[in-house]
């Protein structure tokens, strides 16, 4: 049973670029989360998402940042017009049930973002 | 903001037992200890969660105070594997979202 896989681990780019970040969910999973981790910083929630759902963007910055998972494929982290500012590791987590049950996540190894 | 205490940093011996400490004094009765690691430049690995009961898995023990305002989690014969930041977190689970804190970072040493 794979884990939740994240593609791509590394992803360079420069300032003004998209950067886009994927998240395929373990098997059987519906509900998905993004966590942003600064360099030297805790983990910050960013967005929780169900197919074709938003259910919580509380954690996303206003600007340049959008999360999206379609029906079918996997969730999509898209940043715009990428600043230094941006990079960090970008995890995403799965879970089989979501808000108003237990809250165990499962988490990928991350997406590590560089911007030159 | 989360809403427990932890210490920083605590050492370990290998093959000695690990036993990290998590204040939550306002937790809430609808809400559950959640203990989560992360090895270096690794993603989170959820470890084990408890509601009032102590609770044991393959990974670890967990073990809350009667009043549920303190509780800790018991890593039985901690390796050197088992360095990592680890996290406390109370979550009654209607939010979905996770909110990590500083965490203690363990390090397990020969």
């Amino acid at each position: 049973n794979a884990g939740v896989m994240q593609n791509p681990r590394h992803l360079v780019r420069r300032r003004g670029q998209e950067a886009r970040l994927r998240c395929s969910p373990m098997k059987g999973h519906s509900h998905v989360y993004w966590y942003r981790q600064l360099p030297e910083e805790g983990l910050k929630f960013m967005v929780y998402l169900q197919k074709e759902n938003i259910i919580d963007e509380s954690g996303m910055p206003k600007e340049r940042f959008s999360a999206e998972f379609p029906k079918e494929g996997p969730s999509i982290l898209r940043i715009q017009q990428v600043v230094r500012g941006d990079s960090a590791a970008y995890f995403c987590a799965s879970s089989p049930m979501g808000a108003g049950f237990k809250n165990i996540q499962y988490f990928g190894a991350g997406t590590r973002l560089s911007v030159l | 903001d989360a809403k427990t205490t932890q210490p920083p940093s605590m050492d370990c011996a290998e093959g000695r037992a690990a036993n990290l400490p998590c204040n939550h004094s306002t937790i809430s009765g609808n809400e559950y200890v959640y203990w989560y690691r992360q090895i270096h430049s690794q993603g989170p690995q959820y470890i084990i969660h408890g509601l009032k009961n102590n609770e044991t898995n393959e990974m670890a023990s967990l073990i809350i105070t009667e009043d549920r305002k303190s509780s800790t989690l018991i890593l039985p014969h901690a390796t050197l594997r088992d360095t990592a930041v680890y996290y406390c977190i109370v979550d009654s689970g209607n939010t979905g979202k996770l909110i990590f804190g500083q965490g203690t970072t363990l390090q397990v040493k020969p």
